[in-house]
């Protein structure tokens, strides 16, 4: 499985754009990159997921770019309510096989 | 509500005792996990079931810890003579048939204090 990297805290204020980046390097042809959202004490939230460019949805953007050794979610005027652990995950087969989480980045919004 | 179920929410138990954990997970979902978390970390992989049978065990999941999908409905987790270091949260996830990129639905967790 590639390993990923990215930012253990990040802080921001209510309104604003944040990105996390996420740096996999090792990234196979097959493995899509999925990013996941959790809140203290609740399980794991699925946010989005990407193979190459752009994703949108009506919560995230996901950018990669053509190397696809790096990804960027971007989560437009934030609120405090995503206050939460943000994981990154490269893996093929993320419907059918086990995931392999790291420890996340710790997103904090201020008022 | 639809989503994956998890009971008991919250587990005490004394060092030495058996504690067992079930998982009801999104009624059409044929695979089903189970992880485990510790503060400040991300879930870890402890197995997966497709329908009743269980597929892949991770190394974690010691002689102590067993896990059974009958009828591949529900699913149950136990830990035998527990120890502190079985604290933690134990989180279950639930999957679509045939989806290969796509997305684990988690439920809200049991958390496990061993005294």
């Amino acid at each position: 499985l590639a390993k990923t990297t990215q930012p253990i805290s990040m802080d921001s204020y209510e309104g604003q754009e944040v990105n996390i980046t996420c740096s996999h390097n090792n990234i196979a042809t097959n493995d899509y990159i999925t990013w996941y959202q959790q809140f203290p004490s609740q399980g794991p939230r699925f946010i989005i997921q990407g193979y190459k460019t752009k994703v949108t949805n009506e919560v995230a953007s996901l950018f990669i770019p053509a190397d696809r050794k790096s990804s960027t979610l971007s989560l437009p005027r934030v609120s405090l309510s995503d206050t939460a652990v943000y994981y990154c995950l490269v893996a093929t087969d993320t419907g059918r096989r086990a995931l392999t989480f790291g420890s996340g980045t710790r997103l904090q919004v201020q008022p | 509500d639809t989503g994956v179920s998890q009971d008991p929410r919250h587990k005490i138990t004394k060092r030495g005792q058996n504690v067992t954990f079930r998982c009801d997970p999104i009624s059409e979902h044929n695979r089903l996990y189970w992880y485990r978390q510790t503060l400040g970390q991300g879930p870890e992989f402890l197995t997966y079931f497709q329908n009743e049978a269980q597929l892949e065990k991770s190394r974690l999941l010691s002689d102590r810890f067993s896990a059974e999908r009958p009828k591949g409905s529900f699913s149950t987790l136990e830990i035998q003579r527990t120890e502190q270091g079985d604290s933690a949260m134990y989180l279950c996830a639930s999957s679509s048939r045939d989806r290969e990129a796509g997305e684990q639905f988690f439920g809200p967790g049991t958390r496990l204090t061993v005294l």
